[in-house]
């Protein structure tokens, strides 16, 4: 079964501070993608990070960065100098030709 | 960025009645569109997969007479729920896969379902 576990229901972390989210996940096929998104309270899904997985270079996007480790099927999402504004539901996710899969979520606290 | 909506954004149906939801891509098309669930402080399940001119395929334990998925174009999939039950009430997102890069993926606002 192709799944994707996220084993941290709650985090919490400080303004400013650096917070790391983990995420696992097990496939069969080789051409994926991997994804961070968050859900704000609207329930608006944004698209945080993207990750290939033919590509061994972790992606970046500004304060958000992900330790791709593909041999362990691990994809972790770090976020530095921590906001107010990104506290949210965090979803791991991966898309194959066929579908798309996501974890059960992190719910991220930023304490001012 | 890819703007995909969702209408309507909430709806209440009375029980046995069927709603139709609509999932458009506004300035893309999309081969394939997800449809997926989400109850209240839950995760996305994944409904069904929707291919532009073909049959929905759907996951293990969704009823496909009871929800019924239709494509008819490369900018719009429609979720109906037919027979609609309390039980059904929830919250309903669609996403679009851009067919110019194959994986990227925009989510529609979502649908919420309310049954009584």
């Amino acid at each position: 079964a192709q799944t994707v576990t996220q084993s941290q229901p709650e985090m919490s972390v400080q303004e400013a501070e650096t917070v790391t989210l983990s995420c696992t996940y097990d496939t069969s096929e080789s051409d994926y993608y991997l994804f961070w998104y968050k859900q704000p309270p609207s329930r608006q899904m944004i698209l945080v990070i993207r990750q290939e997985a033919y590509k061994q270079q972790n992606a970046t996007e500004n304060r958000f960065s992900v330790n791709f480790q593909k041999a362990a099927k691990s994809f972790s999402l770090k976020i530095s100098d921590s906001q107010l504004g990104d506290a949210a539901m965090y979803f791991c996710a991966y898309l194959t030709t066929w579908d798309m899969r996501f974890g059960a979520g992190t719910r991220l606290t930023v304490k001012p | 960025g890819a703007v995909v909506s969702q209408h309507p954004s909430r709806v209440i149906c009375k029980s046995g009645t069927s709603v139709k939801i609509e999932c458009r891509s506004l300035d893309f098309q999309a081969t394939t569109m997800f449809w997926y669930r989400q109850f209240p402080k839950q995760s996305l399940m994944l409904m069904a997969t929707s291919n532009e001119g073909s049959k929905a395929t759907y996951e293990q334990g969704v009823e496909k007479d009871k929800f019924l998925i239709n494509h008819a174009s490369l900018t719009l999939s429609t979720l109906t729920v037919t027979s609609a039950h309390p039980e059904d009430s929830s919250f309903y997102i669609c996403s679009a896969r851009d067919v110019r890069t194959g994986y990227e993926q925009y989510f529609g606002p979502g649908t919420r379902l309310t049954v009584t």
